[in-house]
């Protein structure tokens, strides 16, 4: 596997509560996203980042914000938790040369939303 | 923006029989399609794509075709294998300045049985 590590990899939290869920590589590759992954929805993007301080919304991007200060983390932000985001989350990674377009995924974080 | 529709929804073959997995997506301005493995409770894969000036790629047991003009693509497993089961996902997308967004399919749940 790609040097991907997320953490934490489980987190219980309460609604109202703020969380920050952090993704990090080793690979040195230039984009970044973030996924959340629900049953009959396949995988949805929240935000990306292609480059430091660089990032932009994806498809499910409401509720959640992103920060990227160097170029192996990319954070994820709840600012307010809601039983909608139990989800699991997965972070991807691609490069910026000709196997740009080949994302590969951390193991992802299981967060449930009480 | 794009969308992609996966089907069947679940698949049930015979060890050493094929199953072939369709997509079909709305943008015709993608030009990326992969195609990911996941096993329960693990990452998603990436197990082959195909780009949109190749009509047909084959990886071992593994191939897919793309249909431009009809804007589907599809996944085909030959001689299935009882660790072939897990869930498949394809996905569809056109390559920007700011990297590769990714539009999934909702996935296809593949049972190899002995």
């Amino acid at each position: 596997d790609a040097g991907i590590t997320q953490s934490p990899r489980h987190k219980v939290t309460e609604t109202g509560t703020p969380v920050t869920l952090r993704c990090h590589q080793t690979e040195n590759h230039r984009y970044m996203y973030w996924y959340r992954q629900d049953p009959g929805h396949g995988l949805r993007l929240i935000h990306y980042s292609y480059g430091v301080k660089d990032t932009d919304k994806g498809e499910v991007s409401d509720g959640y914000s992103v920060s990227r200060s160097k170029t192996e983390d990319f954070l994820l932000t709840l600012e307010s938790a809601t039983s909608s985001q139990t989800s699991v989350y997965f972070c991807a990674i691609s490069g910026d040369r000709g196997d740009r377009n080949e994302q590969f995924f951390g193991p992802g974080t299981r967060l449930t939303v009480l | 923006g794009e969308n992609v529709e996966q089907h069947p929804s679940t698949l049930s073959v015979q060890e050493g029989d094929s199953a072939v997995i369709k997509c079909t997506y709305s943008d015709s301005a993608s030009n990326y399609f992969p195609w990911y493995k996941q096993e329960l409770g693990k990452r998603p894969q990436l197990i082959i794509d195909i780009r949109s000036n190749v009509g047909e790629k084959k990886d071992q047991r593994i191939a897919v075709t793309l249909n431009k003009t009809a804007k589907h693509f599809s996944l085909h497993i030959t001689e299935t294998q009882p660790e072939d089961s897990a869930v498949y996902f394809c996905a569809a997308s056109g390559l920007t300045g700011g990297g590769n967004k990714l539009t999934f399919g909702t996935g296809t749940q593949l049972k190899v049985e002995l």
